[in-house]
């Protein structure tokens, strides 16, 4: 079984529409993170979720909403999306807040045309 | 805020040694060391805590200087499943999780 899974894989769309991207994690972990890695493989976190509630918030356009139905789902919608917006986003999980191995999704890479 | 990586790129023969680098000018509580191969995850290596506890890697070790604010990972008999890129994570308050990453060091081992 997957431990961190993401949907869709890749992603390609046109500018100015609305996406989603979803995360799961089986670890049963209480912490689940997203993360933007641009073309020269800068890795940066944008939010957090420790047990639903947002504990990171990072300086990202409000064109992007983390949600967390539950501590083991955390998406990511993007509206009105740019061509600044092409990346690959990574969903990671701990099994708490601090000191934890982080453990990755495979990544979803999105390309806006 | 960002920690700064070195070198930046390293190119390696089979069996030698290498050293990456991670400085950070803010106090840190941890450091996590990471590698991702092209177009894959990054997978966890090595966490080294404020106080001298490390958690990671049976073949892979890696030291953390508090006073200097830097951490070395060390790859001894490089393989060449070792190639990849080499990201530091750091944390700097306490129980918050939020890792700034460093700009990646690329190792390439050759046989």
């Amino acid at each position: 079984d997957t431990a961190v899974s993401q949907t869709p894989k890749y992603l390609v769309t046109q500018m100015g529409n609305d996406k989603s991207i979803k995360c799961e994690q089986n670890l049963g972990h209480d912490t689940m993170y997203w993360y933007k890695q641009d073309s020269k493989k800068f890795l940066k976190i944008m939010f957090s979720y420790n047990n639903k509630e947002l504990i990171i918030n990072e300086t990202v356009p409000n064109r992007f909403s983390p949600k967390s139905p539950d501590k083991a789902h955390l998406n990511l919608h993007i509206n009105s999306l740019e061509l600044g917006d092409s990346a690959v986003y990574f969903c990671a999980s701990t099994r708490s807040r601090s000191q934890e191995t982080q453990y990755f999704g495979p990544g979803t890479r999105l390309l806006v045309l | 805020q960002q920690p700064v990586q070195s070198p930046q790129a390293v190119i390696l023969r089979e069996g030698e040694d290498a050293v990456i680098n991670c400085s950070s000018s803010k106090a840190l509580y941890s450091v996590h060391w990471y590698r991702q191969k092209h177009g894959e995850a990054p997978v966890f290596l090595m966490i080294l805590l404020k106080g001298g506890e490390q958690k990671g890697h049976e073949k892979i070790s890696a030291s953390f200087n508090e006073k200097k604010q830097q951490s070395s990972l060390y790859l001894t008999a490089s393989q060449l499943s070792y190639s990849g890129t080499y990201f530091c994570g750091t944390e700097r308050a306490s129980n918050t999780g939020k890792l700034i990453f460093g700009q990646g060091t690329t190792l390439q081992v050759k046989p």
